[in-house]
């Protein structure tokens, strides 16, 4: 199965660390990427990471993965009122084009 | 900017209507995509072509036919659409090269398309 799985909303307050989760099934996924969505805009490109690593950080970024457990984390530090958006984790299989997203989770940040 | 363009940004139509969305990109890219982002359900993918040719066609509807006549455009052509066919179109594009860290697909921002 394909299924990504990610809760719906986490809201955080300005300046603190919003940690995003995310869940997947199928162990052969080869790319697990994060997006972001702005609203009225399509989606950003934030990072993504190969399915043999384990953590990559880009600045305020910090993606954590466990394949044992098929769990995706997206860390943003110092979360600023910009960052309020839709974050989507989706997996990619090597040689497929389809990307499977999930949901999406919708960060608030607030004063 | 992604460098992946979408023309209308909004479109309101009837149902017996006949329009196109557009996309560009301008990235150099060889693989081209779209999805459709409806409320509350995770984004689906309707079709793909790569190098000009459709590779996937995800048992979409023949009221939707996509044209891709060049490697830089990509078309979505409606035609009797229905209410439930309201959701956000967006456009992407990768470049498939076959080798590991390529692929990445970049988003345009989407068409808002609302069928009364």
């Amino acid at each position: 199965g394909e299924d990504v799985e990610q809760s719906l909303f986490l809201s955080v307050r300005e300046g603190d660390s919003s940690v995003i989760n995310c869940t997947y099934t199928d162990s052969s996924s080869t790319y697990l990427y994060w997006y972001k969505q702005e609203p009225g805009a399509g989606l950003q490109l934030l990072t993504y990471i190969f399915s043999n690593m384990d953590m990559k950080q880009d600045q305020r970024l910090t993606v954590l993965l466990n394949k044992k457990d098929k769990h995706l984390s997206l860390r943003i530090a110092d979360t600023q009122t910009g960052d309020s958006a839709i974050y989507f984790c989706a997996e990619r299989f090597s040689n497929d084009y389809k990307l499977s997203f999930g949901a999406g989770t919708t960060v608030t940040v607030r004063a | 900017e992604t460098g992946v363009t979408q023309t209308p940004r909004h479109l309101v139509m009837g149902m017996t209507n006949k329009k196109s969305l557009k996309c560009e990109q301008h990235l150099g890219h060889n693989a081209m995509y779209w999805y459709k982002q409806s409320a509350k359900k995770p984004l689906e993918l309707m079709f793909v072509y790569s190098l000009e040719e459709r590779v996937e066609n995800n048992s979409v509807p023949s009221r939707f036919s996509p044209e891709c006549p060049n490697s830089s455009h990509l078309f979505l052509h409606l035609h009797t659409l229905q209410p439930e066919d309201s959701a956000l179109y967006l456009c992407a594009s990768s470049q498939e090269s076959g080798q590991v860290g390529s692929d990445t697909q970049y988003f345009g921002p989407g068409t808002r398309l609302t069928v009364l």
